[in-house]
């Protein structure tokens, strides 16, 4: 199956500063990258769809100045959380669709842990 | 947009056959379903998908009855690696599907 790769894994950052997440699909091109949140023992959460060239779509509630998402590319997507705070501290998941290996299936990255201290 | 129902939790012991239903009432003609496993603090994984009958891969099956209501994941002999969260998701290929999660199944597998 396709292959989503998220970076870093696990992150730790003071309260204020801002944090990159990179989500790289490795062997197809993502047309379409979503970005989730999740809480602990919850479902996943949509935060914002990104189509590569465009302007994310973010879901209501979410504040697009505070989550930054960029889709640069048809293999990069980043999530940037400005100004961090303790209640952003989450687990963090993108996915990606698009190409033929890809089809119709969304891939999903390995997660990305942020701790705002 | 289907809207999905599972069983919020299950248990299991290594060796036995698991079937997770999901009941997808509203399903679209155009819609297929997709599961996913997600262990805690990981992505989802994919494990299958389906559109009609039923689908075998190397690691589960899924049916799928004629009206496409529900559809039922079936993990041949399960392992204590096989607890994990399972999520049904039903939408159309690609074009402007977002993928919505439910609260997914809790599956616990016992020694």
């Amino acid at each position: 199956g396709a292959v989503v790769s998220q970076h870093p894994s696990r992150v730790i950052c003071k309260s204020g500063t801002s944090v990159k997440i990179e989500c790289r699909s490795l062997d197809f091109q993502a047309t379409t990258m979503f970005w989730y949140r999740q809480f602990p023992k919850k479902s996943l959460m949509l935060m914002a769809t990104s189509n590569e060239g465009s302007k994310a779509t973010y879901e209501q509630g979410v504040e697009k100045d505070k989550f930054l998402i960029n889709h640069a590319s048809l293999t990069l997507s980043t999530l940037t959380v400005t100004s961090a705070h303790p209640e952003d501290s989450s687990f963090y998941i993108c996915s990606a669709r698009g190409g033929q290996v890809s089809g119709n299936t969304i891939y999903f990255g390995e997660g990305s842990w942020l701790t705002v201290v | 947009l289907a809207k999905t129902t599972q069983p919020i939790s299950m248990d299991s012991y290594e060796g036995q056959e698991v079937n997770i239903t999901c009941s997808h009432n509203n399903i679209a003609t155009n819609d297929y379903i997709t599961w996913y496993q997600q262990f805690p603090s990981q992505g989802p994984r994919f494990i299958i998908q389906g559109y009609k009958t039923k689908v075998t891969n190397e690691v589960a099956s899924l049916f799928i009855p004629a009206d496409r209501k529900s559809s039922t994941l079936s993990l041949p002999r399960v392992s204590l690696s096989d607890t994990a969260v399972y999520y049904c998701l039903v939408g159309p290929s690609g074009g402007s599907y977002i993928p919505t999660f439910g609260r997914g199944t809790s599956l616990i597998v016992h020694p």
